[in-house]
């Protein structure tokens, strides 16, 4: 079936650093593809997303990356805040039409 | 503007008994509402899909009978975990879709329901 990995369950990075965190996925055909951010006891919150016809998309210090051919998506913080502390899901738009999300990773900022 | 709102933010309640959670858009129509489940340090597992009028659609492993969803207007959907166990015990999360929008995954989520059955 469908699914959506991180590399990564974890990632602790200094105040002021950029951050990477991946995704891979395994359906060639997925169109769209959405990142959130989840702080602690509260629902998702969306970030940014990019089609399957863009390889690059950037918002307000936030970058996401698509790689069609190794099926990769990334989302890049620049200047990481400890505000920007939470669990960031990668999500996948599914053959049914649905959002397959990711195991998430746990962003950690040390001030 | 796409503001969804769950009530209780958190809830205990004794084995056997029935909780009920609601999801609402406050600011706009949503005809279609979708209800996940998320076990600590995991990812959101799709539980099922309620569109106004008519039956949920639930995922497979997921006991309709259990979890009653009823979505009675264009602002209201509604999850009642009935006979709560202990391992009903989760974080439930709504999200609905803008009736404006006709994207599936254009959906706007709500801040989650801690359940918690002793």
């Amino acid at each position: 079936g469908e699914s959506v990995g991180l590399h990564l369950p974890t990632l602790s990075v200094q105040e002021g650093d950029n951050s990477i965190i991946n995704c891979a996925y395994s359906n060639s055909a997925s169109d769209y593809f959405i990142w959130y951010k989840q702080e602690s006891g509260k629902g998702p919150q969306f970030i940014i997303d990019i089609r399957s016809n863009m390889d690059k998309r950037q918002g307000q210090r936030v970058t996401v990356l698509l790689n069609k051919t190794v099926k990769h998506l990334s989302l890049q913080i620049a200047a990481t805040q400890p505000g920007d502390s939470a669990v960031y899901f990668c999500a996948v738009v599914g053959s049914q039409g649905n959002l397959i999300f990711g195991k998430g990773t746990k962003l950690s900022v040390k001030p | 503007g796409a503001v969804v709102s769950q009530h209780p933010s958190w809830v205990i309640c004794k084995s056997g008994t029935s909780v009920k959670i609601e999801c609402r858009s406050l600011d706009f129509q949503a005809t279609t509402m979708f209800w996940y489940r998320q076990f600590p340090k995991q990812s959101l597992m799709l539980m099922a899909t309620s569109n106004e009028g008519s039956k949920a659609t639930y995922e497979q492993g997921v006991e309709k009978d259990k979890f009653l969803i009823n979505h009675a207007s264009l602002t209201l959907s509604t999850l009642t975990v009935t006979s709560a166990h202990p391992e009903d015990s989760s974080f439930y999360i709504c999200s609905a879709q803008d009736r404006g929008r006709n994207l599936i995954y254009e959906q706007y989520f709500g801040p989650g329901t801690r359940l918690t059955v002793t």
